[in-house]
């Protein structure tokens, strides 16, 4: 059965910091992995998106890595600002239907 | 202005009542499905939708039952059955059921028990 865990479950950092956030999933058979991010008692947006063929993507100051074969993707935030400050969710496809199985979240502040 | 809607923004369900919450969406998606969050977890999935007339039971279905007679819309019933219903509800929709598609979210209904 798929397990995906994300480490940190909380992070507080000062502005301006780089900073990785962890996830890993216990069966290497996945067809994509995706980052969410979502804002307290709101619905999620997505932010990146990495097919099993593919190692990385990035968008803006965000970069996701996936590495299929130890089962761990990281979401690197360059110069983090408080406005990223929200909870990071990570989630991996399951079976050629494509639901996704989720982790329950790094709850990132970033302080001013 | 494409999205996706949820209503109503919170619920209160009194005890043996069936409640039932809406999703409809304007993207021209194929596929729409339900998730439960709660406290602290990830989230979980109840049903799902490939297609008009056609849906799926997920991991946590037992005390939920949905329909989709129309592309656009997907309501959930939370039955009198689901003894433990207090939870974050999460519609989505992609362009179909597939490997290659990002699930899009609406801003969710939060449920509560009187």
């Amino acid at each position: 059965k798929q397990e995906v865990t994300q480490i940190p479950a909380a992070l507080s950092v000062p502005e301006g910091e780089n900073l990785v956030l962890n996830c890993s999933f216990t069966d290497s058979a996945i067809y994509n992995l995706q980052w969410f991010r979502q804002d307290p008692g709101k619905g999620l947006t997505s932010l990146l998106l990495i097919q099993s063929s593919q190692r990385e993507q990035t968008s803006g100051r965000l970069n996701a890595s996936l590495d299929k074969s130890s089962g761990r993707s990281t979401l690197y935030i360059a110069a983090s600002q408080p406005g990223d400050s929200a909870t990071y969710l990570c989630a991996v496809t399951r079976g050629s239907q494509g639901n996704l199985i989720f982790g329950k979240g790094t709850k990132l502040s970033v302080k001013p | 202005d494409g999205g996706i809607t949820q209503s109503p923004k919170y619920l209160f369900r009194k005890e043996g009542q069936n409640v039932t919450l809406s999703c409809e969406q304007n993207l021209n998606h194929d596929a729409m499905y339900w998730y439960r969050q709660d406290p602290g977890q990830g989230l979980r999935l109840i049903y799902y939708s490939q297609i008009v007339n056609d849906f799926q039971k997920g991991d946590i279905a037992e005390g939920y039952s949905v329909s989709r007679e129309k592309k656009e819309s997907f309501p959930l019933t939370v039955t009198s059955a689901q003894k433990n219903p207090t939870a974050f509800y999460l519609c989505a929709s992609s362009i179909e059921q597939g490997i290659q598609e990002t699930q899009y979210f609406g801003p969710g209904t939060r449920l509560l028990v009187l």
